[in-house]
């Protein structure tokens, strides 16, 4: 089955304790994106990655940083989370690089984390 | 600041009303569209998109949307809502240029009763 598969689902931490949120897709999708869901802010970009190697900032990137090593994988890195960091995480992934508008964005099923 | 808007952050209905939900976005040129919904503890799915041609888009489950470029609007309407379309709705541009880049509004949350 064709599918973004984020873990954990749910996560709490303490603020300064690195944390990884993986993310992997097996559509062979060239393009990544890591958003973040807040109430009355809807979905921000913090990262995407246009193909391996390739990481570029999105609008709310500070406090994260993402690694595309491998196409399949694009995990999210806080390296001290902080409690403003509390939110749900979504990956994304998308067939056409550099493309998005052509093809619909596959998302994963979240990433609650809340940092105390 | 450029941005997307959708107008009502929370709108109940009963079942069988009409929908109509806003969007409207700041950013000029051509504009990739969508509508996305997220189902309660699910990820978000696409309902439909505009990229150009009929500015009347149909999209799945009973779903359309009209695009008025002179109103920078893209709303999303339904004619008659069921319960299973209790769901968190967002609109998102890509604006001219920015390819990679999805931008999306607030969510409006829609409660439909039995």
């Amino acid at each position: 089955e064709a599918q973004v598969t984020q873990n954990p689902r749910y996560l709490i931490t303490v603020t300064g304790k690195k944390l990884t949120v993986t993310c992997s897709q097996n559509m062979n999708h060239e393009y990544m994106s890591w958003y973040r869901q807040d109430p009355g802010l809807g979905l921000r970009q913090i990262y995407y990655s246009m193909n391996v190697e390739v990481t570029d900032k999105g609008d709310v990137p500070e406090g994260y940083k993402v690694s595309r090593k491998e196409k399949r994988n694009f995990p999210l890195i806080l390296e001290s989370p902080s409690p403003n960091q509390t939110s749900l995480y979504f990956c994304a992934s998308s067939v056409d690089r550099g493309r998005v508008y052509n093809s619909p964005l596959h998302f994963g099923n979240g990433t609650r984390l809340t940092v105390t | 600041a450029q941005s997307v808007s959708q107008h009502n952050h929370h709108v109940i209905l009963s079942e069988a009303a009409s929908l109509e939900l806003g969007c409207n976005y700041s950013y000029g040129g051509t504009v990739n569209l969508f509508w996305y919904v997220q189902y309660p503890g699910q990820h978000l799915q696409l309902l439909l998109k505009y990229f150009s041609g009929d500015p009347l888009v149909k999209g799945i489950k009973g779903f359309e949307a009209e695009f008025i470029k002179s109103k920078f609007s893209f709303n999303l309407r339904k004619p008659s809502v069921q319960w299973s379309d209790t769901a968190e709705y967002f609109c998102a541009v890509i604006p001219s240029g920015g390819y990679n880049k999805l931008i999306f509004g607030a969510g409006t949350r829609l409660a439909v009763h039995p």
